[in-house]
């Protein structure tokens, strides 16, 4: 089964390093997406990609985040300057274009502790 | 924009006993909505969603769910929950036509006892 790939799935960090993590989506799709969750709450939307294009940014995504997916296929998410106001899963999602409203199939999930 | 309410942070109840778990959400367009689970340390499934058409949804594993318009709500149900129901359970809106982003709720533990 081939479903959405995320790696690391835990991460420790000092705060000021910089970290990355990796989403591999389910295959044929081209819609790529990367949540945060914080302890006790529900998933914050950060952004999304069509194909290689980064359609929509939420404000959450300081100019410390960036994300890329330069072929269409990975994508990564990067923090540089890491805060302890950072440690959060980071949750990567993949859905097909054809209609809205199809279903979004998400990752297990990338943990980021920052000490 | 839209939110999304669920009302109850925490509910507790015995096996085989039923459930409800309430979401309601705000919004000036035309939306759909998903219920989602995630068990410990993993991420989320798709429970089940309304798109269009008939307003009650069913899953596989026995829950359902009632889109209703006039009261905005998008109530989860279950006749009679078993022990390995116990999870986290988020309800999420997405706009129609809106690149599928979702905008999920704060997320209701439910906890089945034995």
């Amino acid at each position: 089964d081939t479903g959405v790939s995320q790696n690391p799935r835990h991460k420790i960090t000092k705060r000021g390093q910089n970290v990355t993590f990796r989403c591999d989506p389910i295959s044929e799709h081209n819609r790529l997406y990367w949540y945060r969750q914080t302890l006790g709450q529900g998933p914050e939307f950060l952004t999304y990609f069509q194909n290689e294009a980064q359609l929509e940014k939420s404000r959450l995504l300081s100019d410390r985040f960036s994300a890329e997916r330069p072929k269409g296929s990975f994508s990564t998410l990067e923090i540089q300057r890491t805060e302890q106001g950072d440690s959060a899963m980071y949750l990567c999602a993949s859905s097909l274009r054809e209609s809205s409203g199809n279903t979004i199939y998400f990752g297990e999930g990338s943990w980021l502790t920052v000490v | 924009a839209q939110s999304v309410t669920q009302l109850d942070s925490q509910v507790p109840v015995f096996e085989e006993a039923p459930v409800e778990l309430r979401c309601n959400y705000s919004s000036s367009v035309s939306v759909y909505l998903f219920w989602y689970v995630q068990y410990p340390n993993q991420g989320l499934q798709l429970l089940l969603k309304y798109l269009s058409g008939s307003t009650l949804v069913e899953s596989i594993n026995g829950f359902e769910a009632e889109f209703n318009k006039s009261q905005t709500s998008f109530h989860l149900r279950k006749p009679s929950v078993h022990i390995s129901d116990t999870a986290e359970y988020f309800c999420a809106v997405s706009e129609v036509d809106a690149g599928n982003m979702l905008t999920f709720g704060g997320g209701t533990r439910l906890m089945v006892k034995p």
